[in-house]
C-alpha cells in the first residue's frame, strides 16, 4: 500500500502569509494526488487534482506542485476563510489519505 | 445540481452490521463513480472503496477487504455502503463521493453530507 505522510501536522500563521503544506508519498504516484479544505463537521472541498490543477471556482491564491513522490500545496496569501485542515490524497494505485495538516490562527 | 444525500445517523452494537445510502441527483448517476471514505472522530480521512455505477464493479481497501460491500440501485441513482462485524473502531463519519472523472476512481469532486455511525454496546 502506498502511504502518504504530510508536513507540518499543524500550522500557525497570519493572514496574508504564504503557506506551503508538503505531502510525501512512500513511492512514485506520477501525478495522481489531489488536495482537499475541510473544516469541522463539514466535508472535504477539492482544491486541486492531478497536483497542480485548480478545480473550477477555487480561489486562484492555491496552487499545488510535485510529482513522483514529493508534493506541495501553497496559499499565496493566507485569507480567513483558509484556516482549515488540508489533505492530501494519492489515486495511483487505489487510494489513500495524508494525516493532515491544520492551518491555525497565530 | 449536482447533490449526494446520505442516510441518517446509526448506532450499532458491536458484531452488528449497518448499510449507508447515498442518493444522486442532478446528474447521470451511472456516468460517475462513487467512492466510500470514512473519517474516526480526530482522524485522517479513510478510502473504503469505489463502486462502477455503470456496470456494478468494485474495488476494496486491504482494510475492509471481506468486511465492506458497495452496491448500487440504478433505478433509484442510489449507491449503498454496508460494513459488517462492527466494532468500536468503526465508529466514524461516512461519506460518499462523486468521482471528478466519470467512471473511473481518482478522486471526489461532490460530497454527500456524512452519516455518523456509531458502535457501542
Amino acid at each position: 500500500d502506498i502511504q502518504m505522510t504530510q508536513s507540518p501536522s499543524t500550522l500557525s500563521a497570519s493572514v496574508g502569509d504564504r503557506v506551503t503544506i508538503t505531502c510525501r508519498a512512500s513511492q512514485s504516484i506520477s501525478s495522481w494526488l489531489a488536495w482537499y479544505q475541510q473544516k469541522p463537521g463539514k466535508a472535504p472541498k477539492l482544491l486541486i487534482y492531478k497536483a497542480s490543477r485548480l478545480e473550477t471556482g477555487v480561489p486562484s491564491r492555491f496552487s499545488g506542485s510535485g510529482s513522483g513522490t514529493e508534493f506541495t500545496l501553497t496559499i499565496s496569501s493566507l485569507q480567513p476563510d483558509d484556516f482549515a485542515t488540508y489533505y492530501c490524497q494519492q489515486y495511483n494505485s487505489y487510494s489513500a489519505f495524508g494525516q493532515g495538516t491544520k492551518v491555525e490562527i497565530k | 445540481q449536482v447533490q449526494l444525500v446520505q442516510s441518517g445517523a446509526e448506532v450499532k452494537k458491536p458484531g452488528a452490521s449497518v448499510k449507508v445510502s447515498c442518493k444522486a441527483s442532478g446528474y447521470t448517476f451511472t456516468n460517475y463513480a462513487i467512492h466510500w471514505v470514512r473519517q474516526a472522530p480526530g482522524q485522517r480521512l479513510e478510502w473504503m472503496g469505489w463502486l462502477n455505477t455503470g456496470i456494478g464493479n468494485t474495488e476494496y481497501s486491504q482494510e475492509f477487504q471481506g468486511r465492506v460491500t458497495i452496491t448500487r440501485d440504478t433505478s433509484a441513482s442510489t449507491a449503498y455502503m454496508e460494513l459488517s462485524s462492527l466494532r468500536s473502531e468503526d465508529t466514524a463519519v461516512y461519506y460518499c463521493a462523486r468521482d471528478r472523472h466519470g467512471i473511473v476512481a481518482t478522486m471526489g469532486d461532490y460530497w454527500g453530507q456524512g452519516t455518523l455511525v456509531i458502535v457501542s454496546s
